[in-house]
Formats: structure tokens, sequence, C-alpha cells
């Protein structure tokens, strides 16, 4: 499996203001996807980040949000803009380094918190 | 759609005691499944997972899973928790096909706590 890195690992946030969060892998990988974890909650899938493509996004959420920046096969930026107290959960990413685009192996996580 | 139903919550056990938790997925194809760990403030850890073939699957730390296409199930399994088991456990579908390629679909996941 891939290691995978996250910066910050956690931040506290005024509403208002955005915040980009990044997500290295110490390998290339086609597929990455961002996720996120309302406090209590599972996982839900925010968009799929591939590397030379813009990104897809799901139902739900949308590009002017939640901005992603896929500029090569090891690195991945989210931005969360304009956060509300709804924002603060838990972000995580994901690569599927098999190639198998859903055996994901995930990163540990930002912790965002919006006052 | 996909989606996983994960019925129980919260489950106590005893260390050394077996445990058995519960997972049921809906999916319209041959199911990709997989089930992970969180442990508090920290992030997904792939136990094992479930694309085709035998359908006893065994994953890390002594857990196993097991596929019954019937019941539409895939049920995580070890015969003897430790304490370092304590974590929250996530069942996930897989999607291969059409705009949600490489999509996982979580369950709500189960809490686990392990009594001494």
């Amino acid at each position: 499996s891939a290691v995978i890195s996250q910066k910050p690992s956690r931040d506290i946030c005024q509403r208002g203001t955005s915040l980009t969060i990044q997500c290295q892998v110490d390998s290339q990988v086609t597929m990455m996807f961002w996720y996120r974890q309302q406090p209590g909650q599972s996982l839900t899938l925010i968009a799929t980040a591939n590397q030379g493509s813009e990104a897809t996004y799901e139902s739900g959420f949308v590009i002017d949000k939640f901005p992603i920046s896929r500029p090569n096969l090891t690195f991945s930026t989210l931005t969360v803009s304009n956060m509300s107290p709804e924002d603060s959960s838990i972000y995580l990413c994901s690569v599927a380094p098999t190639g198998i685009g859903v055996e994901q192996y995930f990163g540990p996580g930002t912790r965002l918190t919006v006052t | 759609a996909q989606s996983v139903t994960q019925p129980d919550i919260h489950i106590t056990v005893s260390e050394g005691a077996s445990l058995e938790l519960r997972c049921n997925y809906s999916y319209g194809a041959t199911p990709y499944l997989f089930w992970y760990v969180q442990s508090p403030g920290q992030g997904l850890q792939l136990l094992l997972k479930y694309f085709s073939g035998d359908t006893l699957v065994q994953g890390i730390k002594g857990f196993e899973a097991e596929f019954k296409r019937s019941q539409s199930s895939f049920n995580l399994r070890k015969p003897s928790v430790h304490w370092s088991d304590a974590a929250e456990y996530f069942c996930a579908v897989g999607a291969l096909g059409g705009t949600s390629y490489g999509k996982l679909t979580f369950g709500q996941g189960t809490i686990l706590t392990v009594h001494p």
C-alpha cells in the first residue's frame, strides 16, 4: 500500500475564510479521492481527482465550494471555501495505488473546526 | 444506487471473546466489498477486501469476513478480540462502472468497545 500524508492535520478557522488541505503520496497514482466525515458520521465522497482531467464532483458538492487541484501523480489539494460551521469535519484523501479504483488507501485526515 | 447498512451502531465485547460485525449491502452488479477500521483521531485502515472467488477472505490483525450473496451480507469476524481492537469499523461497497467509477459507499460504522 501507499504512504499518504495530509497537511494540516488539524486547524481551527473562522467562518468566511478558506483552507487548503494538501495530500501527498509516496508513489505515483492515477486516482485520488477526497472524502468528508462529519462529526459522528460516516464518510461521503466529495470528488474524484484524476491527474490530467478536471475533478468529478458528487451530487451535493460543487467546485466553487470545494475546488480541487491535481498537478501531478503524487499530490492533490482540496480547498474548503467561504467556510461555515457546517463545514466542520474530517477531510480525508485516498488513493487507488493498485489500479483498481475501489481499492483505496486513506490518509490520516485533516480535522477542521470552523468557528 | 449502492448502499451499505451496518445494523449495530455500538457493540461491546469482553477481551478474548469472539466478534461478529454485520454488514448488508445493496448493489446491482458484482460487489466489491471492504472493511476498514478507524481508531480515534486516525484515518482509515483497510482490513480486508472481497472482489471475487473464495467467499471467506482473510485480512490483517486476525480478521476475516464472509461474503454471502444470497443474504447480501459481508460480516466481519474475529475469534478472539484484543483490547487494541477497540475502534470504529466501516463496511464499504465500491463501484467500478458508470459515472461513479471508484466511488466507495460506506456504512454508518460500528463502534467496538472491548472490556478487560
